[in-house]
């Protein structure tokens, strides 16, 4: 039943090794969002695609990208982690810019 | 700059006692949301607020907004200990239900 699916729930990787986050949805919804939420934190947009159109935060590092091949599918890459990357990165979708959004899971990334 | 402030961030309560968790925000908005996180989960919606003296009422839990005076109000009856978790005010900006910005959220501690 789950609706908004986050590959992998954890996920580790090394202090400036690359490193991507996957995000499926079965709603076919339009848009989809990337959130960043550091420990005690409240979530952060970083960026979100509204189909193909990709809107970028204006204060999200260049380090971050994200790639949106098909409706289902959007990926969060991060080129570079440093240890302040370390957080969980939620992937959320809406079915326009006007109706609530759907949470994942989330992924934690530890970078070591 | 549109800023959501939450007041308590820490609330530690009795089983059976009531409380509220108070969010204010600073520049006009068309909407607000309530979430709810476990530890280490993503986020539930709760409620949604459209307009000014908009109230929503689920299980224990009952939401209003007053966007006149810019605040919110989650007002907790007869708490139990499941309703323990972080809770999180956010009013989104940009017109887009992506662009939210969050409160810091509450997390609240509901003791035997």
């Amino acid at each position: 039943d789950a609706m908004v699916i986050q590959n992998p729930r954890y996920q580790v990787t090394q202090f400036g090794k690359p490193v991507t986050l996957s995000c499926s949805q079965t709603l076919n919804h339009n848009v989809m969002y990337w959130y960043q939420q550091k420990s005690s934190q409240a979530p952060k947009l970083l960026f979100h695609y509204y189909d193909k159109d990709f809107n970028n935060e204006a204060d999200t590092p260049d380090n971050f990208q994200s790639r949106r091949p098909n409706t289902s599918f959007c990926f969060l890459d991060i080129r570079s982690p440093g240890l302040g990357d370390a957080a969980m990165y939620l992937c959320a979708t809406s079915r326009d810019l006007l109706t609530p959004l759907h949470f994942g899971n989330g992924t934690r990334l530890t970078v070591t | 700059e549109l800023k959501v402030e939450q007041n308590p961030l820490f609330l530690s309560m009795q089983e059976g006692k009531n409380y509220t968790i108070y969010c204010n925000y600073s520049t006009t908005s068309d909407r607000l949301y309530w979430y709810r996180q476990d530890p280490g989960k993503s986020l539930e919606s709760l409620f949604v607020l459209l307009s000014n003296g908009a109230v929503k009422q689920e299980g224990r839990l009952m939401a209003s907004l007053d966007t006149k005076a810019r605040l919110s109000t989650l007002h907790i009856t007869a708490a139990v200990h499941d309703l323990s978790a972080t809770y999180f005010c956010a009013v989104n900006y940009g017109g887009s239900q992506g662009n939210l910005i969050f409160g810091k959220g509450t997390k609240l501690s509901v003791k035997p």
